[in-house]
Parts: structure tokens; sequence; C-alpha cells
């Protein structure tokens, strides 16, 4: 069936440090991809998507890269912030978006 | 308009007991979606629907739950016979078809 798996947390950096969070993606059809952040606290917030194959989506210094040969779409940020602290969660939606299926999440923290 | 309004925010309720949670679309979006989340999961798909029409329902909708969108505006889910298991987070989503979905902050439920 469609899923998404994402790598295990928590992911501990300090500021300015390189992030990247691991996602792949399972589906029978032909996803758009995206990347939410959940603040504490706080709902969802779409952070990036990319609809096809080869698209970037990129968004606050963020960025990831739909690469359907490996299927997946890896989330970096360059020099991540402690405001940047935060669970992040893939997802895939297939069909017009009529639902969206999400990894489990990734809790980022991010110590000065 | 500032974006999905849910309520309550939190709930605690007996084993037993019904209850009911509404969620608040951005006004112009003709989808709505509703999610649930468990502690250190991400969230799953329960139903949506377009205008009033509930189009697709998720297994994990057992028939106590009960969903509906009567004016093709606001939505309300309601679970009977509350059980331990439906303790999570339900979250709410409302997008334009086609494109992506936005979140509310959802309703925590603690069934004890």
């Amino acid at each position: 069936g469609d899923s998404v798996t994402q790598m295990e947390g928590p992911v501990t950096l300090s500021e300015e440090a390189f992030l990247t969070i691991n996602c792949t993606y399972t589906a029978t059809g032909y996803p758009s991809l995206f990347w939410y952040v959940q603040y504490p606290g706080e709902g969802l917030q779409l952070l990036l998507k990319a609809t096809k194959a080869d698209d970037k989506g990129s968004n606050k210094g963020f960025e990831a890269t739909y690469r359907k040969e490996t299927t997946s779409f890896h989330l970096e940020k360059g020099s991540v912030q402690v405001s940047d602290s935060a669970v992040y969660f893939c997802a895939l939606s297939l069909y017009n978006f009529n639902k969206f299926y999400f990894g489990s999440g990734t809790k980022l923290n991010v110590k000065p | 308009d500032t974006g999905v309004s849910q309520d309550p925010r939190h709930k605690i309720t007996k084993r037993g007991q019904n209850v009911t949670f509404r969620c608040d679309p951005i006004s112009e979006h003709n989808r709505l979606y509703w999610y649930r989340q468990t502690l250190g999961q991400g969230p799953e798909f329960l139903t949506y629907f377009q205008n009033e029409a509930q189009l697709e329902k998720s297994r994990l909708l057992s028939d106590r739950f009960s969903a509906e969108r009567p004016k093709g505006s606001f939505s309300t889910l309601e679970i009977q016979r509350t059980e331990q298991g439906d303790s999570a987070m339900y979250l709410c989503a409302s997008s334009l078809e086609g494109s992506e979905a936005f979140f509310g902050q959802g309703t925590r439920l603690t069934v004890v």
C-alpha cells in the first residue's frame, strides 16, 4: 500500500549545523510529496512540497528534491537555528490530494 | 479568516460517554479532512468531505465514529461510547480541490 517512512528521532544538532532528515515512500501511482512541521502546541504547517519527479521544494532555507529513482524526498537545511526545533513530517498524496499519508515524524532539537 | 479552527482544544471524558468535536475550515475551501494522531505517530486519515458529501472513510472509522458537514461549511466529528483507545489528537484540515491541506491545532481527547 501507499506509505511513507522517515528516519526516527530525535535528532539533536548544534546551531548552524547541517540537517538531513531522510524520507522514502511507497506509492501505487505518482504522488505529490510534502514536508509538514509541527511546533510545540501548534498544528501542522506546510513547509514545502513537490508535485513531480525532479522538482525541488524550498522554504525558509529548507529544501527537498523529489527523487523518483530512489523514491525519496529527503529534507535538508544548511544551517539550523534553535527556532527550527520541532517535529517534521514527510507526507504523500495521490489522486488529486484527496488524502495524505504521513510518516511517523522526526523530532529535531537544536541546541544553542 | 485566520485558518482552520477546532473546538474544543482539549476534552477529558469518562469511558462510555459521547463526545463531539467541531471544525471550522478556511471559508473558501471546499474540502475538509479529519485525521487522528496518537503520541509519537503521524496523522492517520479518518475521512474527508467535498462540500457536504462524505467521499471516503477509513477503516479506522468504526461505527462508533460519525462525521458530518451539513451545509458544506463546518464539520462535526462524534465519537459514541468512548474507549480508552480513542485517546488521541483529532486534527481537522481543509483545502481547495487539488491543493495542499491546511491543518487546525487539533482537539486533544483523553478518555479516563
